[in-house]
Order: structure tokens, then sequence, then C-alpha cells
């Protein structure tokens, strides 16, 4: 069955530090986003990105983000300088059609501890 | 008001006991609604969708009541396996946002 994949499972980084989070969606989906999810706390939107451009942010999603997909297969989410807020499971999804029409398919999370 | 509200329990519940989850959304424009489920320091999963018409998927029923803005989930026979958070998804969002948005999730736990 074909899945989102992320790496790395899990990154420890020092404040102030970059980090870039990777995924490969599902090859024939179309929409991909980031959510993340604080410990104990809600999944949280971050972005979506259709046709190689972002088509929503939302105010988590701030310029120390930034999204690529540099070769057709790979979406990555960099955070320029890290905070200690920015400790959580980062979640790649993806999509074959806009997703109300169907299923979000998740990775399996990245975990982003910053020290 | 919080555009997707549940009741984050916990639900602790015997083995083979019936249990309901509700969720509440902000939008009355919203269209399209679905359950996940999360275990615990795992990715969501898709459940079920929510069709206006109300839905099931073996122990699984899934309703939608517009007028009061709530879907609903329905467990029958719980099992242990069920123990989980349920996230409730809706989207259109405030402001027509095509970013499904998950309320914070509802726990459930089955003992034996």
């Amino acid at each position: 069955e074909p899945e989102v994949t992320q790496t790395p499972s899990h990154q420890v980084t020092q404040m102030g530090q970059e980090v870039i989070l990777r995924c490969v969606p599902i090859s024939n989906h179309l929409y991909f986003y980031w959510y993340r999810q604080i410990l104990g706390q809600k999944v949280e939107f971050l972005v979506s990105f259709y046709n190689n451009e972002i088509s929503e942010k939302s105010e988590i999603f701030d310029d120390q983000f930034s999204v690529e997909r540099p070769d057709g297969s790979n979406f990555t989410l960099k955070i320029r300088s890290t905070k200690l807020e920015d400790s959580a499971m980062y979640f790649c999804a993806s999509s074959g059609d806009r997703a109300n029409t169907g299923e979000l398919f998740f990775g399996e999370g990245s975990r982003l501890t910053v020290l | 008001r919080k555009e997707v509200e549940q009741d984050p329990g916990p639900f602790n519940v015997p083995e083979g006991a019936t249990v309901a989850f509700n969720c509440t959304y902000s939008n009355s424009a919203s269209q399209s609604f679905f359950w996940y489920r999360q275990d615990c320091r795992k990715e969501p999963k898709l459940l079920m969708s929510v069709y206006s018409s109300g839905n099931e998927d073996g122990r699984f029923t899934a309703q939608l009541n517009r007028a009061s803005q709530y879907i609903s989930l329905l467990i029958r026979d719980s099992k242990l396996s069920d123990s989980a958070t349920y996230l409730c998804v809706v989207f259109p969002t405030s402001g027509g946002s095509y970013i499904p948005t998950f309320g914070r999730g509802t726990s459930l736990i089955v003992h034996p």
C-alpha cells in the first residue's frame, strides 16, 4: 500500500539552528500539507502546497518557515532558526484530491526537540 | 466559539460498552466532515467520512446534524483495540479555508 514517508523520525537540535524535515508524499497525489502537534495538544495546520506553490498557510507559518518541492518527489519543511516552542511532532500529509473529497494520508511524523 | 470543538474526555468504558462522541463546528457553511483516529504518538488515520444521511461501518456509526452543527461518532461493542484519540475534522471553516481543521480529539480508554 502506498504511504507517505518522513525523515528523520526524531531530530534534536539547539535553539537557533536550522532544521529541514523531509517528506515523500504518495506519488500520484497532488496536494501536500504540513501539520504540527505539540505534545498533548491538537493537530494544527501549517501550510498546504499545490502545483508547486503554497496554496494556504496558517498564522503559525511565519517567516521562519519555508517549504519546497525541489525534485518532484520530496516535500520539505525548513525552520530557519528554531525556537524552544517549535518542539513538536511534524506531520506531512498528501491527498489525491482537494481534501474535501477524500482522505488525507499522513506520514508517521518527525519529532523535533529544540533544546 | 472555537471552529471545531470536542470534549477531550477521557471516556473510560468497559469492553462491550457503547460510547458516543460529539463534535461541534462553528461554520454553518462547512461541507465536509470526517472522523480520524490517532493512537498515542502516531499519525492520524481516517476512520470514516460523515455523510449527510449518516453512515455505518461495522461497529461505527457517524451522523451529521446540520441544524445544530455537530457530528457524532457511535462505537458499539467496544474493543480494547478501540482505545485511542478520536479526531473530528471539518472544513471549510470560517473564512472559507479549504484546509481540514482538526478538533483537539476525544480520548477513549476501553478497559477489560
